[in-house]
């Protein structure tokens, strides 16, 4: 059974990196999409886009963050980066695995195992 | 972007009673191949979101029979025929249809 572990910081400063990494268990990250959501305090779901394992990405542009998604298949991660963080980036972030099924004829993905999060606060 | 809205913001309900839960998107997410591009999960206090419905009414896996999701184009519900305690949780909506994804903003459901 396919799990996901987020791990990452905790507290970043303004103005800095913050580099989240999520780690695949139980499966191969091989032929799948994967993706990162955040939930900034007491708010909704943000969607940021999602990475193939071959490194293909579809990213969110309406996401103010400037950020980018890697993956690793030698060690079964994946990450977020995001650059310049401010307070706005302050939130529990996600991963999850955008599972496949069928429409049909067409492929069909939905984010079907997630991590339990790890919260990131940017302060001074 | 893709606009969805949820109603009720909140919704308290008898253990045994039924609950709905309306999602509406600002354009169709009904596909060519006659499915709608909709999922919904359910994100129980202090966890993470586990999706519930996809392809706006396949119930995902494990999931109980007393859930089921409906509607088509625009207009879609999500349905529990009997809440339970363990019901309790922010609901969303997502559309899949076209990029970037986008989550209604969550339907928060208590037990009185």
């Amino acid at each position: 059974q396919v799990q996901l572990q987020e791990s990452g910081p905790g507290l970043v400063k303004p103005s800095e990196t913050l580099s989240l990494t999520c780690t695949v268990s139980g499966g191969s990250i091989n032929n799948n999409y994967w993706t990162w959501i955040r939930q900034p305090p007491g708010r909704g779901l943000e969607y940021f886009g999602y990475i193939y394992y071959t490194g293909s990405t579809n990213y969110n542009p309406s996401l103010k963050s400037p950020f980018t998604m890697s993956v690793d298949t030698s060690k079964n991660q994946f990450s977020l980066k995001l650059t310049s963080v401010t307070a706005a980036d302050t939130a529990v972030y996600f991963c999850a695995r955008l599972g496949p099924t069928a429409a049909g004829s067409s492929p069909y993905h939905y984010m079907d195992v997630w991590g339990k999060g790890t919260a990131v606060i940017v302060s001074s | 972007d893709i606009v969805m809205t949820q109603s009720p913001l909140s919704l308290a309900v008898t253990p045994g009673e039924p609950a709905s839960i309306s999602c509406r998107s600002s354009q169709s997410l009904l596909r060519s191949n006659g499915y709608n591009y909709l999922d919904w999960y359910l994100q129980k206090p202090g966890q993470s979101p586990q999706v519930l419905i996809y392809l706006g009414s396949i119930r995902a896996s494990g999931v109980p029979d007393r859930f089921s999701g409906s509607g088509s184009g625009t207009d879609f519900t999500l349905k529990i025929t009997r809440v339970e305690p363990e019901d309790v949780g922010i609901y969303y909506c997502m559309q899949a249809e076209q990029a970037p994804r986008t989550f209604g903003g969550g339907t928060k459901v208590q037990i009185k």
